[in-house]
């Protein structure tokens, strides 16, 4: 069961900017940092944005994180055809004293 | 380069137990948390928990709490998740996720995964 709520779907054209969102409670999002991960069919998680937004080394800049009291944001500038993946928020929830992810967003280029 | 390398599919019956490893190279093994998150087919990702391999000290989501035991081999540099009193809803690919040392809560390096299905 996911915590956080992210929209099932998003979509854009090539060139296009995307932004998917993040909606979290006080015990998560609103005390703690937020992580996005993409995930390519068939393949493993990708660290995308770590602690709100910064991108590790090689992730390219198109992908921005950002939060807001108990909310957060991916942007994706300049879609291209590789972005095509399912995308995943997560944050340290602190009743639960565990991680929890996001319900995920598919992102499809047209 | 740094990978984890994790063990092959299994097919288990209920009530039966599992036993999934990850293998580290390319780094200080006990320098980093490693994570274990699972997903189900077609479903989204589920953490499990979290052990520092340089002591041993384990962090368990209230989900699998006495069903989970997370261990680790600093002499092989592997870590293991063992999951108990299987059930059919635990069918899933299970991946190890090396975290980051800046923020212990997000996972940079993870694992090819382990699909473990449950069927009598």
């Amino acid at each position: 069961q996911s915590v956080l709520t992210q929209p099932p779907s998003a979509s854009g054209t090539p060139g296009q900017r995307v932004t998917i969102s993040c909606s979290g409670s006080s015990s998560n999002i609103g005390s703690n940092t937020v992580n996005w991960y993409q995930q390519l069919p068939g393949t493993a998680p990708k660290l995308l944005i770590y602690s709100n937004n910064q991108r590790p080394s090689g992730v390219p800049d198109r992908f921005s994180g950002s939060k807001s009291g108990t909310s957060a944001s991916l942007a994706i500038s300049g879609l291209q055809s590789e972005d095509e993946a399912d995308y995943y928020c997560a944050a340290w929830d602190d009743s639960l004293n565990g991680q929890v992810f996001g319900t995920g967003t598919k992102v499809t280029v047209l | 380069q740094v990978q984890l390398v994790q063990s092959g599919a299994e097919v288990k019956k209920p009530g039966a137990s599992v036993k999934v490893s990850c293998k580290a190279s390319g780094y200080t093994f006990t320098s980093y948390y490693m994570h274990w998150v699972r997903q189900a087919p077609g479903q989204g990702l589920e953490w499990m928990g979290i052990i520092n391999p340089s002591g041993g000290s384990t962090s368990y989501a209230q989900k699998f709490q006495g069903r989970v035991t997370m261990t680790r081999d600093t002499s092989t540099s592997t870590v293991y998740m063992e999951l108990s009193s299987l059930r059919s809803e635990d069918t899933a690919v299970y991946y190890c996720a090396r975290a980051l040392q800046l923020a212990i809560d997000a996972f940079d390096i993870w694992g090819q995964g382990t699909m473990v299905t449950v069927s009598s």
